[in-house]
């Protein structure tokens, strides 16, 4: 058991690129959350795929922003036409079940600076 | 819509002593409440929960108080060490909807 990976760690984009982000969950955990973090804020939920299903998605999940998780295992975000408003930390997390008791396990973040 | 408010945004305390960090939430349909702490440059790591059931739950050196009525959660780190300074979040989860509070920086001062 590896934990929650992430990659890249850090990306710097011109505004109007486009990036993509993987995380790859510990195998066995069914679900995967992505959150965005930004600067003094705790982390803010995006969406959250129960194997391949993509469940839930927040209203900060602009049309812009696109997430996938195919056959159920790694998840990639991507985000269309970056903004400045897009610079933030992006983390994933796994768990197996709802675990609310044990919360979730998360990666160390993909930090995206648009310039 | 803030649920989840940590007021404080940072906290020093002497190597030793007690370390209470605190949260307040708004919605009453929480039913987990969850502490992360956070180093830089790595993901929030899950700490100790409690369940709105309970209003204390002990882990070893730290302890979490669950105030219902309140609205309210604290968590005690005793004896607080300098290994524990890092960045606490808050979290309250109901069904698949987990919210954070904005962190307390916890300073441990040898």
């Amino acid at each position: 058991d590896t934990g929650v990976s992430q990659d890249p760690r850090h990306k710097i984009t011109k505004r109007g690129q486009n990036v993509t982000f993987r995380c790859d969950p510990i195998s066995e955990h069914n679900r995967l959350y992505w959150y965005r973090q930004t600067l003094g804020q705790g982390p803010e939920f995006l969406t959250y795929f129960q194997n391949e299903a993509q469940l839930e998605k927040s209203r900060l999940l602009s049309d812009r922003f696109s997430a996938e998780r195919p056959k159920g295992s790694f998840s990639t975000l991507e985000i269309q036409r970056t903004e400045q408003g897009d610079s933030a930390m992006y983390l994933c997390a796994s768990s197996l079940g709802r675990q609310a008791v044990y919360g979730y396990t998360f990666g160390s973040g993909t930090r995206l600076t648009v310039v | 819509d803030q649920q989840v408010k940590q007021n404080s945004p940072s906290l020093s305390v002497q190597e030793g002593r007690i370390s209470i960090l605190n949260c307040d939430y708004t919605n009453s349909m929480f039913d987990y409440f969850l502490w992360y702490k956070k180093y830089p440059a790595e993901g929030p790591t899950f700490l100790i929960s409690i369940s709105s059931i309970k209003d204390k739950n002990e882990d070893g050196r730290f302890t979490v108080f669950l105030n219902k009525s309140a609205k309210h959660l604290s968590l005690h780190i005793v004896p607080s060490q300098p290994g524990d300074s890092a960045v606490y979040f808050c979290a309250a989860s109901v069904n698949n909807d987990m919210r954070f509070g904005a962190g307390t920086r916890l300073t441990v001062k040898p």
